[in-house]
């Protein structure tokens, strides 16, 4: 297993456009995280999920964006209608129940919106 | 409410100096989990460490050492003898115990080490 792969690296979106992002976990994690960094800021809590169900969503998670992972194991994240503010890393982390609490988290999908 | 405060921005040292970076953290929680992460500039975030707060015991890793204090909340990194290629951004990051287990981060501190 290579660890946690997101797909694009780099994504270049005009204001108004719906875009999305896919996240493979390690193959034996049954949790997953979306995070959201934006520039010269830590990483903020999006959303989670255990296998399939979509445990948590902060309230950073507006109308706009939307999460699956259906059969539980890669996740997307879609946001429409995309805002300047969208302009961001999002992080996608997996970890396991019985791991304890070992995140490993995936290189980012870096968000552009012009 | 759980938060996490690294209070430095910017560290700047020289090659082989010792660096310590600061990490303060709040959380109502009686059990929880405290952490390190490393971002080099490709953006991946790289674990470090993670510590029980049963467990202040402090912890020693190559060149890396971290000390746990839960009497001021603090959970500081020291990089001894720093090399170029630990420049990168360094996040101290917070968890509760539970099914969610989210993590709350700090801001990061961005540690130059010059050759």
């Amino acid at each position: 297993d290579t660890g946690v792969s997101q797909d694009p690296r780099h994504k270049i979106t005009k204001r108004g456009q719906n875009v999305t992002f896919r996240c493979d976990p390690i193959s034996e994690h049954n949790r997953l995280y979306w995070y959201r960094q934006t520039l010269g800021q830590g990483p903020e809590f999006l959303t989670y999920f255990q296998n399939e169900a979509q445990l948590e969503k902060s309230r950073l998670l507006s109308d706009r964006f939307s999460a699956e992972r259906p059969k539980g194991s890669f996740s997307t994240l879609e946001i429409q209608r995309t805002e300047q503010g969208d302009s961001a890393m999002y992080l996608c982390a997996s970890s396991s129940v019985t791991g304890g609490f070992g995140y490993t988290f995936g290189s980012g999908t870096r968000l552009t919106v012009v | 409410a759980q938060k996490v405060t690294q209070a430095q921005t910017e560290i700047s040292v020289v090659e082989k100096e010792d660096v310590t970076l600061d990490c303060v953290y709040e959380t109502r929680d009686t059990t929880y989990y405290l952490f390190w992460y490393k971002q080099p500039p490709s953006g991946e975030l790289v674990f470090l460490i993670r510590r029980n707060s049963f467990d202040e015991q402090n912890e020693i890793s190559g060149r890396y050492s971290w000390n746990f204090q839960k009497s001021t909340s603090s959970f500081n990194f020291t990089i001894t003898a720093s090399q170029v290629v630990d420049s990168a951004v360094y996040f101290c990051a917070l968890s509760a115990p539970g099914a969610n287990s989210k993590l709350t981060f700090g801001k990061g501190i961005t540690l130059s080490v010059r050759p």
